[in-house]
């Protein structure tokens, strides 16, 4: 079974523009999370998706907003472009996320997409 | 708010040497506990998944044990490869249907010296 993809894998950006990453899920998985890692701050949890409905929303700007599509995959877009919104951006899939049972909450992570902001 | 901590910040042990990496968490209501691995510039691995009713689980080296009222659990890893070498992360969930996202600890940085 193939793993969470991300895509791009790496992007270079100035101030002031905007992004959107992309994140396909295991299949079969309905819930997609996305989080912010940096040095300073660590993981920090932006979204979660749960069959196309927003469940759960971090302390972020609205600057970041996401979406997921009908197939489980999800976007997130960055607008505004900061220096500190340079990170790597990891997104996660889980058979249910927080409404199932036991072990449907496992997190399975994709490999990231690394934003530089110029 | 829940806070995640984790101690230490990193380690470094010979190999074949038995670690134990700790998580301590404020909130004791949660949904459970997961403990990951990261290797540098990549994504998260999950290594084990506690369930709040659980007291540990074991996969392999590694054994998970979970202490709900007093808000900790450790990470055993037994017999160290340098293949063990990455950070090592715990999330806790809450159980509070309206707050429902992971919050992570900052994570213990482990090398296994060959």
């Amino acid at each position: 079974k193939a793993g969470v993809t991300q895509t791009p894998r790496y992007l270079i950006k100035t101030r002031g523009q905007q992004v959107t990453l992309s994140c396909s899920p295991i299949s079969g998985h309905r819930s997609v999370s996305w989080y912010q890692q940096t040095p300073g701050q660590g993981l920090q949890f932006l979204f979660e998706y749960f069959s196309e409905t927003q469940r759960n929303k971090g302390n972020f700007p609205g600057r970041f907003s996401g979406r997921q599509f009908s197939n489980s995959r999800s976007e997130m877009n960055v607008s505004t472009l900061e220096l500190g919104d340079s990170a790597l951006y990891l997104c996660a899939s889980s058979l249910s996320g927080t409404s199932g049972g036991f072990g449907t909450d496992t997190q399975y992570f994709g490999p990231g997409t690394r934003l530089t902001v110029l | 708010k829940q806070e995640v901590t984790q101690i230490p910040a990193a380690l470094s042990v010979p190999e074949g040497e038995n670690l134990v990496l700790n998580c301590s968490f404020t909130d004791s209501a949660i949904y459970n506990l997961q403990w990951f691995r990261q290797d540098p510039g990549k994504g998260l691995t999950s290594l084990l998944l506690i369930q709040s009713s659980q007291r540990e689980q074991t996969s392999g080296r590694l054994n998970a044990s979970l202490d709900k009222s007093s808000g900790r659990s450790t990470l055993y890893i037994a017999a160290s490869q340098p293949g063990d070498s990455a950070t090592y992360l715990c999330a806790v969930r809450p159980l509070d249907t309206g707050r429902r996202a992971l919050t992570f600890g900052s994570g213990t940085r482990l090398q296994v010296q060959p």
